[in-house]
């Protein structure tokens, strides 16, 4: 089955630095990712939607200036957590599916635990 | 390897009647699970959830089963509703960290 990376599995940087989580589609060219937050036991936040070439469009309520994405090839999405705070220690996931079923069938990747102190 | 399988890519089911969705895992440890629903252009959206500590968690015309000796839950919709039509995605996991199935697509038939 398609298969979605994600690069570091796990993190820990100071507060006020800047951590890169990167996405990748290993066996399928992807158009658009997603971008989650997940809280623990709860819900998946869906951040952003991250469009091969062209800006990310932004959840309301998700600093866009914090949370810089770039999607420079179709298969790599990468996620900047800048000037990170500790409030934003989470888990963060990404998805993509192949572009025949896009938003229907998502592949998601294993996730990234991020910790700031 | 896929440590959380949902076989069946899609799933069509009369309206009224019950929809069942399957998922099974490989990881004993795992010891909490979640299931999703999703609509197109939107993100996932918590349904319902069972610890392994139980074996059924009921919530309205939702009931989650989990049969732990075979690294099976199955998620029971009845009666089944048109607007129950979306991609359906189980999670799997322990503490903090959850494994996410492919998702299975339901269409309830009008």
């Amino acid at each position: 089955g398609a298969v979605v990376s994600q690069h570091p599995s796990w993190v820990i940087c100071k507060s006020g630095t800047s951590v890169k989580i990167e996405c990748r589609s290993l066996d399928f060219q992807a158009t658009t990712m997603f971008w989650y937050r997940q809280f623990p036991k709860q819900s998946l936040m869906l951040m952003a939607t991250s469009n091969e070439g062209s800006k990310a469009t932004y959840e309301q309520g998700v600093e866009k200036d914090k949370f810089l994405i770039n999607h420079a090839s179709l298969t790599l999405s990468t996620l900047t957590v800048t000037s990170a705070h500790p409030e934003d220690s989470s888990f963060y996931i990404c998805s993509a599916g192949p572009p025949a079923v896009t938003q229907e069938t998502q592949y998601f990747g294993p996730g990234t635990r991020l910790l700031v102190l | 390897d896929q440590q959380v399988k949902q076989n069946s890519p899609s799933l069509s089911v009369q309206e009224g009647r019950i929809s069942i969705l399957n998922c099974d895992y490989t990881n004993s440890m795992f010891d909490y699970f979640l299931w999703y629903k999703k609509y197109p252009a939107e993100g996932p959206t918590f349904l319902i959830s069972i610890s392994s500590i139980k074996d059924k968690n009921e919530d309205g015309r939702f009931t989650v089963f989990l049969n732990k000796s075979a690294k099976h839950l199955s998620l029971h919709i009845v009666p089944s509703q048109p607007g129950d039509s979306a991609v359906y995605f189980c999670a799997a996991g322990g503490g903090q960290n959850f494994v996410f199935g492919p998702g299975t697509r339901l269409s309830v038939l009008p």
